[in-house]
């Protein structure tokens, strides 16, 4: 099972920063982060990973608390295009588990 | 920009068939997935694959499941005698190492 928790859904009006919580209390020393999305039907994309710090790429950045208890997933500038269900997930040996994730609506 | 590439992107089949799902991971990674989501659910693990054989699977991968990498390209996944309840859409990903796994669009599974 997912050591994730993520709301089920959230609200973000376009143009503005979409933040996406995740806890994951129970994570490891040496477990990463990583956050993907699933646009429609369409396969998982990957968005970012991190250990520790704070990571930033050209999708989005990604808070990581210092007790790496929980973190948060930024789109600095949402657009309609980022609607999707985002995942938050701790990695577990070689697989990937995804949880239920968020449903992101990006309003107009 | 590499992609996994997946085919068919559609396959049906009538139950109790045998099925291969194709899938051409991206050039030079050396992990292998294949996932599978039922409609309206979440995305579940099937197995994984690394230097030529299996490395973990899940409940789901019985025996009615088998995955081979043939050649230097392509990554299958059969199932051998398919059930109504085998519908659904399959993922393959590949990885470059253990980080981060990059998906395929998916075969949609339809057994009748």
């Amino acid at each position: 099972d997912a050591k994730t928790t993520q709301p089920p859904s959230m609200d973000c009006a376009e143009g503005r920063a979409a933040n996406l919580p995740c806890n994951h209390s129970t994570i490891s020393g040496n477990e990463y982060v990583y956050w993907y999305r699933q646009i429609h039907s369409q396969g998982p994309q990957y968005i970012i990973h991190g250990l520790k710090n704070n990571e930033t790429n050209e999708m989005a950045s990604l808070i990581i608390t210092e007790d790496r208890k929980s973190s948060t997933l930024i789109l600095p500038h949402a657009t309609l295009r980022d609607t999707a269900v985002y995942y938050c997930i701790v990695r577990v040996d070689d697989k990937i588990i995804f949880g239920k994730g968020t449903r992101l609506h990006i309003l107009p | 920009e590499p992609e996994v590439t997946q085919t068919p992107s559609h396959q049906v089949t009538q139950m109790g068939q045998e099925v291969i799902l194709r899938c051409v991971p991206i050039s030079n990674h050396l992990y292998f997935y294949w996932y599978r989501q039922i409609l309206g659910q979440k995305v579940e693990f099937l197995v994984s694959f690394y230097n030529n054989e299996i490395s973990e699977k899940s409940e789901i991968f019985d025996d009615q499941f088998s995955v081979e990498r043939p050649d230097g390209s392509n990554f299958t996944l059969k199932i051998r005698s398919t059930k109504l309840e085998d519908s659904a859409m399959y993922f393959c990903a590949s990885s470059p190492y253990w980080t981060e796994a990059f998906f395929g669009q998916g075969t949609r599974l339809t057994v009748v």
